[in-house]
């Protein structure tokens, strides 16, 4: 298994565009989770699904933003009509049932909106 | 809310020297995980070390340990003889080890700059 993968690594898209973002978790782990992270900040999270169920969603995701994980295994976020501040990265994580493991990252993908 | 707290945003060390970065964290859970992630420029974060909040010995991993005071909420990291690939964003984080909650909360991260 070669770790969690995101693509794209970089995207940049003009203002009041949809953008979606593909994440493909390491296989044997149930749960994945959707990350943001701004500049000189800490990552924030958005929101997770143990296999296809989406269990929660951070206020910091708007209705213009979503997410989904057809058959529990890759994930896409979707944003749409994307705004400046949506730009940042977006990290995508999975991990096993037990919390001790912590959290497997992807290399994220960054969101520049012009 | 619960919290996780860096003082430092950045930290500067000289090569083969030691430094220790803190954190602090608010929970009212007893039980519960904490941990030290490190994320290079432009690559993805990585696991560095991990402490059970029942455990009260602290994690050792070659050169990086942690100095646990839980009833202080408090959770440093010592990095021992640094070199210049530990120049890296550190962030520390806590999970808790049970109920629903499966959300890792961030600190905002230390910069950690290794001199030559």
């Amino acid at each position: 298994d070669t770790g969690v993968s995101q693509d794209p690594r970089h995207k940049i898209t003009k203002r009041g565009q949809n953008v979606t973002f593909r994440c493909d978790p390491i296989s044997e782990h149930n749960r994945l989770y959707w990350y943001r992270q701004t500049l000189g900040q800490g990552p924030e999270f958005l929101t997770y699904f143990q296999n296809e169920a989406q269990l929660e969603k951070s206020r910091l995701l708007s209705d213009r933003f979503s997410a989904e994980r057809p058959k529990g295994s890759f994930s896409t976020l979707e944003i749409q009509r994307t705004e400046q501040g949506d730009s940042a990265m977006y990290l995508c994580a999975s991990s096993r049932a037990s919390r001790s493991d912590g959290y497997t990252f992807g290399s994220g993908t960054r969101l520049t909106v012009v | 809310a619960q919290t996780v707290t860096q003082s430092q945003p950045e930290m500067s060390v000289q090569e083969a020297e030691t430094v220790t970065l803190s954190c602090t964290y608010d929970t009212s859970e007893s039980d519960y995980y904490l941990f030290w992630y490190k994320q290079p420029p432009s690559r993805q974060m990585i696991l560095v070390i991990r402490q059970e909040a029942y455990k009260q010995q602290n994690a050792t991993e070659n050169r990086f340990s942690v100095n646990f005071q839980k009833a202080a909420k408090s959770f440093s990291l010592k990095i021992s003889d640094s070199q210049l690939g530990d120049a890296a964003m550190y962030f520390c984080a806590r999970i808790d080890s049970g109920g629903s909650n499966y959300k890792l909360t961030f600190g905002k991260g230390t910069l950690l700059t290794v001199n030559p």
